[in-house]
């Protein structure tokens, strides 16, 4: 069976410019979560979706948004982008919203913002 | 989650030994944790999980314990092979999201 999926696999990115990763998550699995991994740190939660709608949201701007689509993929999109934001971005897919299962993770997206 | 910067903590075994890696969690109405490992480059990988009502959690080669009385996780690693050099998250989850900790590098000497 296909893991969660992340594409790209790699992107770089100008300051200022916007970036849209996208995630595929496990088949039968309706929650998607997002995190950032900066270098040497453990994910940092972004957003999750579930059943298309926002369901937590993480300390992180209003440049960052998200949205889920009804076959469960989901994409980040990043506006106005800062050297900051260079980062491994991670999709994580579980089977339900409540916390207490496993949440999968994909390969990752790593941005570069020069 | 903890930041520790570029420095993660190093935890350095001879391989065929037995590894063990803590980690404090911070909130108290946790009721979920998990332990990932991340091979550079890659995302994290689920190793086991165990519930606030274990104490313990048995999977191959690997076994949690759980203690709620002072907030600690270890993961316990039987017969530590070359393929375990990762770094190691624990993760708890309190509610939707996973707080992760600030991760434990092992590395495997031959």
């Amino acid at each position: 069976d296909a893991g969660v999926t992340q594409s790209p696999t790699h992107l770089i990115k100008t300051r200022g410019q916007h970036v849209t990763l996208r995630c595929s998550p496990i088949s039968g699995h309706k929650s998607v979560s997002w995190y950032q991994q900066v270098l040497g740190q453990g994910p940092q939660f972004i957003f999750q979706y579930y059943e298309k709608e926002e369901r937590g949201r993480g300390n992180f701007p209003d440049r960052f948004s998200a949205r889920q689509f009804p076959n469960y993929s989901s994409e980040l999109n990043v506006n106005a982008l800062l050297l900051g934001d260079s980062a491994l971005y991670l999709c994580a897919s579980s089977p339900y919203l409540a916390g207490g299962y496993e949440q999968y993770f994909g390969p990752g997206t790593r941005l570069t913002v020069t | 989650g903890e930041s520790v910067g570029l420095h993660l903590p190093t935890l350095s075994v001879q391989e065929g030994d037995n590894s063990i890696i803590n980690c404090a969690y911070s909130n108290s109405a946790s009721d979920y944790f998990i332990w990932y490992k991340q091979e550079s480059g890659k995302g994290p990988q689920f190793i086991i999980d165990i519930r606030s009502n274990m104490d313990k959690r048995q999977g191959q080669r690997v076994t949690v314990l759980l203690n709620k009385t002072v907030k600690h996780l270890s993961l316990q690693i039987a017969a530590t092979q070359p393929g375990d050099s990762a770094v190691y998250f624990c993760a708890e989850n309190p509610g939707n999201m996973l707080t992760f900790g600030g991760g434990t590098r092992l590395m495997v000497k031959p």
